[in-house]
């Protein structure tokens, strides 16, 4: 079963709210990803977590702040974005700890809208 | 560094054409390549995967693809297209190293006419 679940699915937040996005996956993966795609874009990698360590930020803003409590979850809570920041949230795990092959498997991806 | 590049923003074919979606990579090592499908408004799911076992791989709902050096290229198939084929395709290549960034194209909007 090659599972990540997100939640929420949708969420409206306004730019003073805080807010979370939760991912969750089963699979024993030891690596695992938060990306953000605008509309008829690719995804954009922001941040990786190996060993529920962070090991790449790609250079976002501060208002993202990922957390991985552990193997299991991540967390990316959300403080202060600004509308542009609105997009479709990605999580995604892999497994294995090394090497280019493993698969990367991808949630159904949380929907921010910044009012 | 890595890269891929899908020619074409837009394909359009009728049903129970063949599709064809290019993808062409630039790698200065052996690669380890993707396509991924999209559906509306939902997350990306794995079609197939490349990591130099075989050149031709073959993945789920009748799409295929063929890893071809000589071109750089990973272009995915499927002989008879189908209306639920509609969606947005994606080719990426996979860094090297643990963290196994990927590296997505610009992706390719498939619609399928009646």
């Amino acid at each position: 079963d090659t599972e990540v679940t997100q939640t929420p699915k949708h969420l409206v937040m306004g730019m003073t709210n805080k807010k979370s996005l939760k991912c969750e996956q089963h699979m024993g993966h030891r690596a695992m990803y938060w990306y953000k795609q605008k509309a008829k874009k690719p995804p954009e990698l922001m941040f990786v977590y190996s060993y529920e360590k962070l090991s790449i930020n790609e250079s976002v803003p501060s208002r993202f702040s990922p957390e991985c409590p552990n193997s299991s979850l991540l967390n990316l809570h959300l403080h202060a974005l600004q509308p542009e920041d609105s997009a479709l949230y990605l999580c995604a795990s892999r497994s294995g700890a090394t090497g280019s092959g493993n698969t990367i498997y991808f949630g159904e991806g949380s929907w921010l809208t910044v009012v | 560094a890595q890269s891929v590049t899908q020619l074409g923003s837009h394909v359009s074919v009728s049903e129970g054409a063949l599709v064809l979606l290019r993808c062409n990579y630039s790698s200065s090592v052996p690669p380890y390549l993707f396509w991924y499908v999209q559906y509306p408004n939902q997350g990306l799911q794995l079609l197939l995967k490349y990591t130099s076992a075989a050149t031709l791989v073959k993945g789920i709902n009748g799409f295929e693809a063929e890893f071809k050096k000589s071109e750089t290229s990973f272009h995915l198939t499927k002989p008879s297209a189908h209306m639920s084929d509609a969606a947005e395709y994606f080719c990426a290549v996979s860094r090297g190293g643990a963290t196994n960034k990927l590296i997505f194209g610009t992706g390719t909007l498939l619609a399928v006419q009646p």
